[in-house]
């Protein structure tokens, strides 16, 4: 079952610009994740953003989390044509024995123009 | 070694046909994953094993039939698949969750799976 559900499904923007993703989810929380998917290939985990943590940073992207709207959003900052993907988030539901089950948004198929 | 391999990268077969995906990870991980992604999807998760044996099923037909042999290799065996099995299937490997740490799973690039 989805749990989470992105907008805008599809992004196109010009190459420095930034892309802003966001998501949306229903149940509570241990953390959530963002990965990023080439076309057709694996995902790539991109960051996780813990329950009690309002805002993330890694290189050029921006993850801001609330928990009380049950929304999140991933900002990439000066974007290239390389970050061309699509973008999903994920949430974390622990497992019995500690394995996780990951709830997948819809995702944001992402274009950067050159 | 931070990667997890899977084999083969495309695969058709006919609906009576047997066959098996593989995955392998050397990351030391005792968790690892089968999630199904059909085209324009998110993935979903379909097996979950943890110390080698199966936790999670989720209402998997049973033409797919996980096998995890040791803890760096995971199998995938088809039979008597349908066309709507067509689609990419996913590997993922992930520690298991200590009260701190978290589980950031490792994807392998998938098999793609063409059912005639």
């Amino acid at each position: 079952s989805q749990q989470g559900e992105e907008d805008p499904q599809a992004l196109s923007i010009q190459e420095g610009e930034n892309a802003t993703m966001n998501c949306s989810y229903k149940t509570s929380i241990n953390n959530l994740q963002w990965y990023r998917q080439n076309s057709g290939r694996g995902l790539v985990h991109l960051i996780l953003i813990r329950s009690n943590e309002r805002e993330k940073h890694s290189g050029r992207l921006r993850v801001t989390l609330d928990t009380s709207k049950k929304s999140s959003s991933l900002l990439i900052t000066a974007s290239r044509a390389a970050d061309t993907a699509s973008y999903f988030c994920a949430t974390d539901h622990s497992l019995q024995g500690g394995s996780a089950k990951l709830v997948f948004g819809k995702g944001t198929k992402l274009t950067v123009n050159p | 070694d931070t990667e997890v391999t899977q084999t083969p990268k495309h695969l058709v077969m006919g609906m009576t046909n047997k066959k098996s995906l593989k995955c392998e990870q050397h990351m030391g991980h005792r968790a690892m994953y089968w999630y199904k992604q059909k085209a324009k999807k998110p993935p979903e998760l379909m097996f979950v094993y943890s110390y080698e044996k199966l936790s999670i099923n989720e209402s998997v037909p049973s033409r797919f039939s996980p096998e995890c042999p040791n803890s760096s290799l995971l199998n995938l065996h088809l039979h008597a698949l349908q066309p709507e099995d067509s689609a990419l299937y996913l590997c993922a490997s992930s520690h298991l969750k200590t009260r701190s740490s978290y589980n950031e799973q490792f994807f392998g690039p998938g098999t793609r799976l063409t059912v005639l």
